[in-house]
Formats: structure tokens, C-alpha cells, sequence
């Protein structure tokens, strides 16, 4: 079993609707929650952190945890032709010495 | 904050030369940096862990004689490709986590790596 796992995808969404990415992590101690972004070709870049179960916003980015269940996920609102590219799920446990990456989910917004 | 430099960012070079890639942390110390390898299409693949000081912790099936890391100071990573070979060829990225954050990895641009 993965330490991280995501849909593939591709998740099509059209221009201006919420797109709502979902990951499920196996490690029950873990601590930290990241989102990143990668555009093809680019490395990827950090868009959210959570640590603790609920949600947590910053403009169109709304993430969400909830360690019973052992998922944590990303919203994004009012989603942009430009929000188009791979969103990696990351985790890690208490010491922080390790990323588990989920393999990312491929998001396209349709103009 | 929090950006991460690499140099170079693409490299061409002949089968059996080696090639050397920088990662700096500009604007923070990196007491941990990773390095990645990743394929076309393919999710990041964690090739080792270095800690400033001391050896890199590589992962299962990395040669560590081939990918040589060396982590010598809070700003700075190298990783050594040996004696290159055109399956080599790839996009390697580095990453630093400081000890002021709760765990974020801030990637470095990457660097592009072709074998021929």
C-alpha cells in the first residue's frame, strides 16, 4: 500500500466551477499536510500546509483535513485556465524527516 | 522567503563524463535537502536525503557511488552524476526544509539533465 495515494486523473473542470482534489494517507502519526503545484516541466511549488483537522483558507485554496479518516484535500474556487497542472499531495510524520508525495492528480480547466 | 536556487538549469553532455548540479538555499538555512529525479509523466522520485555535515541517507535502489551528495554547509548541496550514462537522463530537483518551518520542502527550480 502507498503512503500517499491520489486519482490520477485528469480531473476536468470548466472554467470558474470549484475543483476538489482528495488524497488518503496511511500513516495514522502523521503531522503535516502539503499541497504543490507543478506545471509540466516546471519543479513543484508549495501552495498550501495544514496541521490540524478542518479547514484552512487562503484566496481560492481551501484545504481540508481530517485525520480520523485520514484524508486531506484541496479546494479550489473559481478555478482558472491557469490553475491547470499536476497538485501533489505531501505528507510527513512528527520529526519531519521524511515526504511521503502522492503521484499527483493532472487538473484541467477548460476555458 | 524560502527560495531555493539550482545551477545548472540544463546540462547536455557526452555518455561517461560527469556532471555536477548546485542547491542553494538563498534566503534561509537548509538543515535538510532532498533530492528528486523525475521522468516524463512520471511523480517525483526521492533519490536521497542529506543532512548538513553528514552522509546522505540514500534510498533503496540509488547508487550512492553514481549519485554522489555532498551537503557541507547550512546553504549549500551538490549532487554528482558519475560517469553519466543516456538513461541518466532526467530532471533532477532539489529540495530544502529550514528549521524554522513546520516541515514545508522548498523546491528549486530544477535542473535538466541529457545524456547524449
Amino acid at each position: 500500500q502507498k503512503e500517499v495515494e491520489q486519482n490520477s486523473g485528469p480531473l476536468s473542470v470548466p472554467e470558474g466551477a470549484i475543483a476538489s482534489l482528495n488524497c488518503t494517507y496511511s500513516d495514522r502519526v502523521s503531522q503535516s499536510f502539503f499541497w504543490y503545484r507543478q506545471y509540466s516541466g516546471k519543479s513543484p511549488e508549495l501552495i498550501m500546509s495544514i496541521y490540524s483537522n478542518g479547514d484552512k483558507e487562503d484566496g481560492r485554496f481551501t484545504a481540508q483535513l481530517n485525520k480520523a479518516s485520514q484524508y486531506v484535500s484541496l479546494l479550489i474556487r473559481d478555478s482558472q485556465p491557469s490553475d491547470s497542472a499536476t497538485y501533489l499531495c505531501a505528507v510527513t510524520p512528527y520529526n519531519f524527516n521524511k515526504f511521503y508525495f502522492g503521484s499527483g492528480t493532472k487538473l484541467n480547466v477548460k476555458p | 522567503g524560502a527560495v531555493v536556487s539550482q545551477h545548472p538549469s540544463r546540462v547536455i553532455c557526452k555518455s561517461g563524463t560527469s556532471v555536477k548540479i548546485e542547491c542553494r538555499s538563498l534566503d534561509f538555512q537548509a538543515t535538510t535537502m532532498f533530492w528528486y529525479r523525475q521522468f516524463p509523466k512520471q511523480s517525483l522520485m526521492l533519490m536521497a536525503t542529506s543532512n548538513e555535515g553528514s552522509k546522505a541517507t540514500y534510498e533503496q535502489g540509488v547508487e550512492k557511488d553514481k549519485f554522489l551528495i555532498n551537503h557541507a554547509s547550512l546553504t549549500l548541496s551538490t549532487l554528482t552524476v558519475t560517469s553519466a550514462h543516456p538513461e541518466d537522463s532526467s530532471f533532477y530537483i532539489c529540495s530544502a526544509r529550514g528549521l524554522a518551518v513546520r516541515g514545508e520542502q522548498f523546491f528549486g527550480p530544477g535542473t535538466r539533465l541529457t545524456v547524449l
